[in-house]
């Protein structure tokens, strides 16, 4: 069953607008929410990542908003640039001794310049 | 090299015949995992691999499906009788022990015609 669920499937945003990606889990069991990026033909890389007893982290222009009782967490790109045209996949990991991450299903990010 | 690498890049191979997909994970990093990235989708965990522990199988989509880990270093993830609906990306991806961060490989891109 899918326990993180990912909006939207695609993105299209102007070059120096805010991107933003919702993400949403089923499961409590979960203590580390990552963002991954992925450039085609690469592998995914981590962009940034938040734990579930804080509410906002910003890395440069990237921002995650974590909301624990809504069981939601979102990603925001401010000044998005082409180079920021990527698939970006959330990530909740479970909170168990494996570290196993379960995915979301991805969105498709352009930014048109 | 510093990253996860994964051999073949590319394996085109016909349907019924068994493939062996390789993965050598960062140098000293204990876990590994195997995931599975379907077009357009997200990933999908396959089989984790944590030191001399039993790997966890559970993501294993049929008896079709094996992996090993030899020496606690490199993993063969082995597909027997290769159907259609196997064709997708496989990624490795590799973590040092108590750290959260998980790091992929680019991934053997998987076509059975």
């Amino acid at each position: 069953q899918q326990q993180v669920k990912q909006s939207p499937q695609s993105l299209i945003v102007q070059k120096g607008g805010i991107s933003i990606i919702n993400c949403a889990y089923e499961n409590t069991a979960f203590d580390y929410f990552p963002w991954y990026q992925q450039f085609p033909g690469k592998g995914p890389a981590l962009l940034i990542a938040i734990r579930p007893d804080v509410s906002e982290k910003k890395e440069g222009r990237f921002t995650i908003s974590f909301n624990k009782s809504a069981k939601q967490f979102s990603l925001h790109i401010m000044d998005s640039q082409p180079g920021d045209s990527a698939t970006y996949f959330c990530a909740a990991r479970r909170k168990d001794s494996s570290y196993k991450l379960i995915f979301g299903s991805g969105t498709r990010l352009l930014v048109r310049p | 090299g510093a990253g996860v690498s994964q051999s073949p890049s590319n394996k085109v191979t016909e349907k019924g015949k068994d493939v062996e997909l390789r993965c050598d994970p960062i140098s000293g990093h204990t876990a590994l995992y195997w995931y599975r990235q379907s077009l357009g989708q997200g990933l999908e965990f396959l089989i984790y691999f944590q030191g001399n522990s039993a790997p966890d199988k559970s993501g294993l989509p049929s008896d079709r499906f094996s992996a090993e880990r030899t020496g606690g270093s490199v993993s063969t993830l082995t597909i027997q009788r290769t159907q259609q609906e196997d064709s997708a990306v496989y990624l490795c991806a590799s973590r040092d022990t108590g750290r959260n961060t998980i790091y992929f490989g680019e991934g053997s891109w998987l076509t059975v015609v």
